[in-house]
């Protein structure tokens, strides 16, 4: 098994560009998570999927980000426009019905200039 | 806030040393979990416990739960250098919602 997928690793960007991050879950699994990890505020939950439907989205920071599940193994995580304070790296989690753990991916590390 | 706070926040120790870390946090929960996370990478899941047990091994891996005190402890028996990472404890908020804690930077020196 190849493990929750993400791309890019590396995101250098400037401000006021439109940011994409993607995600590919483990296969078979029903849930899909977003996070945000920073130095100052720790690991955060952005969005919050279940069968392709978002459920939970009251950690998305504002207007700017948005977050797409089109199919069971392919999601987004949007930024537009970017901004400095959105430099972080950001985690795609995925798991599988009726469990406990979450697998996480290995992070997208964005920077916005 | 954060429901998870760790404690200490860095640790250093020889290796073949034991390493304890704490998490303490704040409301009532259903299960605690403990994830590694190595530099630049994504968090590995390492143990579950649940609200009606007090301890659970894993390998070198001992938890323990203390749900009058609302605290948990990792403990990693006889360390070694490729245990260095940080540590984090995550309590369920709801069915789907982990709360990660602040960590513990964990140092084992060869």
């Amino acid at each position: 098994d190849a493990g929750v997928i993400q791309s890019p690793r590396h995101e250098v960007t400037e401000m006021g560009q439109e940011v994409t991050l993607r995600c590919k879950p483990i296969s078979g699994h029903n849930s899909l998570f977003w996070y945000r990890q920073t130095m100052m505020r720790g690991l955060e939950l952005l969005i919050y999927f279940n069968n392709n439907v978002p459920i939970d989205d009251s950690g998305m920071p504002e207007d700017r980000f948005s977050a797409k599940m089109p199919n069971a193994s392919f999601s987004t995580l949007k930024i537009q426009p970017s901004e400095p304070r959105d430099s972080a790296v950001y985690f795609c989690a995925s798991i599988a019905g009726g469990s406990d753990t979450q697998y996480f991916g290995p992070g997208t590390r964005l920077t916005v200039l | 806030s954060q429901q998870g706070e760790e404690d200490p926040q860095a640790l250093s120790i020889q290796e073949g040393e034991n390493a304890t870390m704490n998490c303490s946090y704040k409301t009532s929960i259903n299960n605690l979990q403990w994830y590694r996370q190595n530099s630049g990478r994504g968090l590995v899941h390492l143990i579950l416990i649940r609200s009606n047990e007090r301890e659970k091994h894993s390998g070198r891996l001992r938890v323990t739960l203390d749900t009058s005190k609302k605290s948990s402890s990792l403990l990693i028996t006889a360390s070694r250098a490729a245990d260095t990472a940080s540590y984090f404890c995550a309590t369920d908020a709801s069915s789907y919602k982990l709360i990660f804690g602040s960590g513990t930077r964990l140092l084992v020196r060869p």
